[in-house]
């Protein structure tokens, strides 16, 4: 079936310092969505990449679309203890297939 | 804000039970879709529902998992016969039309536990 990788599996930072993770695909994308999962919680839609090269910006969160468009990153800077979750990828081939997610820890 | 309900949102059951985990999607949405997350795991998808029928479904979704929409507001998953392996929190989503750039909206899932 169709895969999409994400790196790091887990990320621990201080309170201040960025980050990010990085979804690869070995297939041309469509579009790609991105989710945050709080502990405990359920996942909740970030924005949708679909054009090549697509940068989009909330806050202090810096999404991008590869390219071509087989690889996406979400970057936060000055991460805040309020960043705290699991961010997932996700594409869609009529199914949707998440990323393993990568798990965010920041400590204050 | 219109949302996504789910009940119960938890449920121990014994091996070999069936189950049905049941959601409200969100009141003018089309599409819906069932999901499971294996602690700690990534999100896997299940199934799609359309017009009250499958649309696509996971390999995961085998013989012993059902959907129905047995009124225009509820939307149900079915386990027949409940494994071990079963064990997951189960989320719901709908969104409003087939396009991409339409989100999925998910709902605060059912956390199912087979003994």
């Amino acid at each position: 079936g169709q895969q999409v990788m994400q790196i790091p599996q887990y990320q621990h930072v201080q309170e201040g310092e960025d980050f990010t993770t990085y979804c690869n695909s070995s297939t041309t994308l469509s579009n790609i969505q991105w989710y945050k999962q709080r502990p405990g919680g359920h996942p909740v839609f970030l924005i949708q990449l679909v054009k090549s090269g697509e940068v989009k910006k909330q806050k202090r969160l810096t999404f991008q679309f590869g390219e071509a468009k087989k690889n996406s990153s979400l970057h936060i800077t000055a991460t805040q203890t309020t960043d705290v979750g699991t961010y997932f990828c996700a594409v869609n081939f009529n199914k949707f297939y998440f990323g393993s997610g990568t798990k965010l820890n920041v400590k204050p | 804000e219109p949302e996504v309900t789910q009940t119960p949102s938890h449920q121990v059951t014994q091996m070999g039970q069936e189950v049905i985990l049941r959601c409200v999607p969100i009141s003018n949405h089309l599409y819906f879709y069932w999901y499971r997350q294996i602690l700690g795991q990534k999100v896997e998808f299940l199934v799609s529902f359309y017009n009250n029928e499958i649309s696509e479904k996971s390999e995961i979704f085998d013989d012993q998992f059902s959907v129905e929409r047995p009124d225009g507001s509820n939307f149900t998953l079915k386990i027949r016969s409940t494994k071990l392996e079963d064990s997951a929190m189960y989320f719901c989503a709908s969104k409003g039309t087939r396009f991409f750039q339409e989100t999925q909206y998910f709902g605060p899932g059912t956390r199912l536990l087979v003994l």
